[in-house]
């Protein structure tokens, strides 16, 4: 089945350790993206990759980092947590053809205390 | 990337059409608008897209002006599980920007 899968679902962590919440897609997709959601706030962009070993920045990057070293691979990495970075957040992915949509995971709740 | 504008909350009757409105005054001619909606905290599932014409699937209808500074997605018979979180986006892909600047969209209430 083509999915974006994104683990765990579920986090609650301390301020200041670091964390790593995986996203893989089996679709083969060149593009894949970041999001976190906030109440009243929407989807805000953390960042986009475009391919393998490509990546920028979205509206909202400070204090994420990402890697994308294969396709189907972008881990998101939080090197110290901290309490605003409480938030749902998705991962999501599209082919590089003009009129595709992106496809998204089903979330990963972070909590951080 | 075009700023769109929607309401913040909708009720629909079971059974009726809904018609969710957008605007996207400042759409560039690369810009296609898409449609997502969000059920619970589950991640956004696309349902349409167009760039001028009209457009139609099995979950709904795409009516764009011809000034293209507006659109409207409707949902023909809605039920109850269409109640979900709608966001209606515009975005260039042909330029290479994959910027997709979603908003906070429209709360759509389906009552029984």
């Amino acid at each position: 089945e083509a999915q974006v899968t994104q683990n765990p679902r579920y986090l609650i962590t301390v301020t200041g350790k670091k964390l790593t919440v995986t996203c893989s897609q089996n679709m083969n997709h060149e593009y894949m993206s970041w999001y976190r959601q906030d109440p009243g706030l929407g989807l805000r962009q953390i960042y986009y990759s475009m391919n393998v070993e490509v990546t920028d920045k979205g509206d909202v990057p400070e204090g994420y980092k990402v890697s994308r070293k294969e396709k189907r691979n972008f881990p998101l990495i939080l090197e110290s947590p901290s309490p605003n970075q409480t938030s749902l957040y998705f991962c999501a992915s599209m082919p590089r053809v003009v009129d595709s949509p992106l496809h998204f995971g089903n979330g990963t709740r972070l909590t951080v205390t | 990337d075009a700023k769109t504008t929607q309401p913040t909350s909708m009720d629909c009757a079971e059974g009726r059409a809904a018609n969710l409105p957008c605007n996207h005054s400042t759409i560039s001619g690369n810009e296609y608008v898409y449609w997502y909606r969000q059920i619970h905290s589950q991640g956004p599932q696309y349902i349409i897209h167009g760039l001028k014409n009209n457009e139609t699937n099995e979950m709904a209808s795409l009516i764009i002006t011809e000034d293209r500074k507006s659109s409207t997605l409707i949902l023909p018979h809605a039920t109850l599980r269409d109640t979900a979180v709608y966001y209606c986006i515009a975005t260039p892909r042909s330029s290479g920007t994959y910027k997709y600047i979603f908003g906070t969209g429209t709360r759509l209430k389906v009552l029984a």
